[in-house]
């Protein structure tokens, strides 16, 4: 089955900075990579996702990115606010499969 | 917007004992999913279930487990003889599709069991 790893496990920044998390995935078949946001105590929310028939997509402060040649995504979010504090955790999907989810990051910014 | 809602929010029960934990999907979506965040760790799929069956299971979905759609709009997760290790946020989920535009999956806020 589907394999997804994600890092960093934990990411500081600084107000106004970018933070970038990354996934590889390690079924070729998947095509389907959405990005999702919890917050304490709450269910994952999407925020973002991205098909394999694009290599990237933005919207507002935050942007993925795709390389199926190397099975890597990337969740890039621009200048970062408090209110960006939370577990982000990547997932993938291909076909009738279902959503395999990586083990998370905890995005903490500092104002 | 339309959103997955979920009942209760939270649930304490003794080991042993059978809980059903409800969901009641987008209205226009006709795939569900059961998935478990046992504190602190990530979401693990349980089941998938399209026109009133299965479609797919995770080897954590094993016999103390059931789903079921009574009725037009509900979808339950019935979980049998609970053990200790059953305590965690139990997230409901739905799309439009399977596969292609509209696999968006959506969550419900989740219901968290304890068991003691």
């Amino acid at each position: 089955g589907e394999n997804v790893e994600q890092h960093p496990s934990t990411l500081s920044v600084q107000e106004g900075d970018s933070a970038v998390i990354k996934c590889t995935y390690s079924d070729s078949a998947s095509n389907y990579f959405p990005w999702y946001k919890q917050e304490l105590g709450k269910g994952p929310q999407l925020i973002i996702d991205i098909r394999s028939n694009v290599g990237e997509k933005k919207d507002q402060r935050i942007a993925v990115t795709l390389n199926k040649t190397a099975k890597h995504f990337s969740l890039h979010i621009t200048e970062t606010q408090p209110e960006d504090s939370a577990v982000y955790f990547c997932a993938a999907k291909g076909g009738r499969r279902a959503l395999t989810f990586g083990s998370g990051t905890r995005l903490q910014v500092q104002p | 917007e339309p959103e997955v809602t979920q009942t209760p929010s939270h649930q304490v029960t003794q080991m042993g004992q059978e809980v059903i934990l409800r969901c009641v999907p987008i209205s226009n979506h006709l795939y569900f999913y059961w998935y478990r965040q046992i504190l602190g760790q990530k979401v693990e799929f349980l089941v998938s279930f399209y026109n009133n069956e299965i479609s797919e299971k995770s080897e954590i979905f094993d016999d103390q487990f059931s789903v079921e759609r009574p009725d037009g709009s509900n979808f339950t997760l019935k979980i049998r003889s609970t053990k200790l290790e059953d305590s965690a946020m139990y997230f409901c989920a739905s799309s439009e599709n399977v596969q292609g535009i509209g696999n968006t999956i959506y969550f419900g806020e989740g219901s968290w069991l304890t068991v003691v």
